[in-house]
């Protein structure tokens, strides 16, 4: 069964400042593991996915890398700004093979001080 | 990008009665939705999972006469809670992918609907 963890469970960092969010899990046998944004009170925003192929992806001011090998992932965000400010979680797909149930970590919640 | 929308919202009703929340895929058809609970501070639990046309599969610990879910069209999948009580009050959020269950392309989650039962 697939176990998702993430650290740190809580991050408050000033404006400007780069951070890293980090995800394990389990299962290495994993298709692809996604990040997703979810702002108090709403459902989730999907920011990157990664194939198992692929050892990173980038969009904007984010990057995020997979090493399946040591069950790892980690979010980077670069200059970071008040309004990313939020709770980051990371999935991955269950193991088992043939079905996509997503196994979610609880999650970073990230403050950025203005 | 795909856009899947859930309705209600929020919803608040009385003990013991059912609520109905449907999740739609506006611009795509979902072979696979699947329906999500959070409760305040905690991660995405996977309740089910249904494919169009057939009986949804529950997870472990998830009552399926209790929770009904219908996934009635490619666009369209339906969670009925029935017989709601005060411990069921949590936010439900439901996905759809695109490929089935053997395709590992990405999921697209609804906004979510906050269920409350006085």
């Amino acid at each position: 069964k697939q176990e998702v963890t993430q650290i740190p469970a809580a991050l408050s960092v000033p404006e400007g400042e780069n951070l890293v969010l980090n995800c394990s899990f389990t299962d290495s046998a994993i298709y692809n593991l996604q990040w997703f944004r979810q702002d108090p009170g709403k459902g989730l925003t999907s920011l990157l996915l990664i194939q198992s192929s692929q050892r990173e992806q980038t969009s904007g001011r984010l990057n995020a890398s997979l090493d399946k090998s040591s069950g790892r992932s980690t979010l980077y965000i670069a200059a970071s700004q008040p309004g990313d400010s939020a709770t980051y979680l990371c999935a991955a797909p269950n193991s088992g093979g043939s079905n996509y149930k997503l196994t979610f970590g609880k999650g970073t919640l990230l403050t950025v001080n203005p | 990008g795909a856009v899947v929308s859930q309705h209600p919202s929020w919803v608040i009703c009385k003990s013991g009665t059912s609520v109905k929340i449907e999740c739609r895929s506006l611009d795509f058809q979902a072979t696979t939705m699947f329906w999500y609970r959070q409760f305040p501070k905690q991660s995405l639990m996977l309740m089910a999972t249904s494919n169009e046309g057939s009986k949804a599969t529950y997870e472990q610990g998830v009552e399926k006469d209790k929770f009904l879910i219908n996934h009635a069209s490619l666009t369209l999948s339906t969670l009925t809670v029935t017989s709601a009580h005060p411990e069921d009050s949590s936010f439900y959020i439901c996905s759809a992918g695109t490929g089935g269950v053997s395709s590992y392309n990405e999921q697209f989650f609804g906004p979510g609907t906050r269920l409350t039962v006085l």
